[in-house]
């Protein structure tokens, strides 16, 4: 197993159009996590699920976001109606304990520019 | 709800010196606390974490960090850094009995290892 990966690395839109990034956890982990990170920032929490149960959404996940893990396994996440305000590194992480602490490992992330 | 401050945004140091990342943090309960880094066009790395035990904390490529529960503080340091130090580091912490343990991120520290 490789680590968490992300796709694409790179996305530039229009504002008002609809994109979806996706992320493939570390095949173990039941949890996996969306974080967002703009210029000069530390990440900030969005969502998370554990198996394909989304458990938790931050309030920064306004109605134009969503997520979801299908099958417990890969995640996506969309944003439609773009604003420029959504440009950031969206990074995914995933952990492997249930109900515990874990360490979560994260993705190189997926770098948003809306123009 | 939790904050992390790190109160310094860029660090210069020069090669083969210590450095030392501050880090504090505010919680109404007890946390979990963590230090991340991310080199250039990377994912976030886990360089060590504080669970509960002994507050010195050692970590990879020779960091450590110590833990005060009176000063709310978890300041990371490297006694020598090397010119691969160059990077950004994150202080992190996670409620001990929060379901999900996301991360709460400071705004980082920008080190750069000057030869």
């Amino acid at each position: 197993d490789t680590g968490v990966s992300q796709d694409p690395r790179h996305k530039i839109t229009k504002r008002g159009q609809n994109v979806t990034f996706r992320c493939d956890p570390i095949s173990e982990h039941n949890r996996l996590y969306w974080y967002r990170q703009t210029l000069g920032q530390g990440p900030e929490f969005l969502t998370y699920f554990q198996n394909e149960a989304q458990l938790e959404k931050s309030r920064l996940l306004s109605d134009r976001f969503s997520a979801e893990r299908p099958k417990g396994s890969f995640s996506t996440l969309e944003i439609q109606r773009t604003e420029q305000g959504d440009s950031a590194m969206y990074l995914c992480a995933s952990s492997g304990i249930a109900g515990g602490v874990g360490e979560q490992f994260f993705g190189p992330g997926t770098r948003l520019t809306v123009l | 709800a939790q904050s992390v401050t790190q109160l310094d945004s860029q660090v210069p140091v020069f090669e083969e010196a210590p450095v030392e990342l501050r880090c504090n943090y505010s919680s109404s309960v007890s946390v979990y606390l963590f230090w991340y880094v991310q080199y250039p066009n990377q994912g976030l790395q886990l360089l060590l974490k504080y669970l509960s035990g002994s507050t010195l904390v050692k970590g990879i490529n020779g960091f450590e960090a110590e833990f005060n529960k009176s000063q709310t503080s978890f300041h990371l340091r490297k006694p020598s850094v090397h010119i691969s130090d160059t990077a950004e580091y994150f202080c992190a912490v996670s409620d001990l009995k929060a379901a999900g343990n996301k991360l709460t991120f400071g705004g980082g520290t920008r080190v750069l290892v000057k030869p």
